[in-house]
């Protein structure tokens, strides 16, 4: 079955520069949450959208912004970055109408500020 | 708001024990879901059960068995006869009900780091 895909899977990056990631729901899931994981952390939710409108927002710094296109994929765009960014970002998706909760989480990506 | 509390950071058991790995939530609502994730050393996180807060009965999957208790608003998870494979850190968390025009984002607890030695 198609699981949630993310990429990339890893990424390095300098301080100060910019980051994208991408995410690609499930197929006919229009819902998806963005989560940082931090060193020894647990995950915390940044920020989601349903239908391309974003949906709820969590800790997210303003450096960070994020969308969701027509296709249903999402884009977590982080500029200025810093060594504190430097985590596991998973997406999830879920059908909005699933009221539940539960998403399905993809693999994450780990980036790496330097 | 709502809060999920692991106070076991980390549990070290010998292969063959029993293990329970406690969840203590708050939340305000009167409709809400727990689950439980597993995120081994690869960094995945691994759905292993979901529970409504209308549905107080424990659940066995195998060596995996849940105790939901609505009266002490805990969610607890035992693994039986535990194995080195079952070593990884185990997330409890908690998604209120739908809200208009929101999402039901998680709200994870700290984790416990659980190692099953041979």
């Amino acid at each position: 079955a198609a699981g949630v895909i993310q990429s990339p899977r890893h990424l390095i990056k300098e301080k100060r520069e910019t980051a994208t990631l991408k995410c690609y729901p499930i197929p006919r899931h229009d819902t998806v949450y963005w989560y940082q994981q931090g060193p020894g952390q647990d995950p915390q939710f940044l920020i989601s959208f349903y239908e391309k409108m974003q949906s709820d927002k969590g800790s997210i710094p303003d450096r960070f912004s994020a969308q969701q296109f027509s296709d249903y994929h999402s884009e977590l765009n982080m500029s200025s970055l810093e060594l504190g960014d430097s985590a596991l970002y998973f997406c999830a998706s879920s059908p909005w109408d699933r009221g539940d909760g539960e998403a399905f989480f993809g693999q994450g990506t780990r980036l790496t500020v330097v | 708001a709502q809060k999920v509390t692991q106070a076991q950071t980390e549990i070290s058991v010998v292969e063959k024990e029993d293990v329970t790995l406690d969840c203590v939530y708050e939340t305000r609502d009167t409709t809400y879901y727990l689950f439980w994730y597993k995120q081994p050393p690869s960094g995945e996180l691994v759905f292993l059960i979901r529970r409504n807060s209308f549905d107080e009965q424990n659940e066995i999957s195998g060596r995996y068995s849940w105790n939901f208790q609505k009266s002490t608003s805990s969610f607890n998870f035992t693994i039986t006869a535990s194995q080195v494979v079952d070593s990884a850190v185990y997330f409890c968390a908690l998604s209120e009900a739908e809200r208009d025009n929101a999402g039901n984002m998680l709200t994870f607890g700290g984790g416990t780091r659980l190692m099953v030695k041979p």
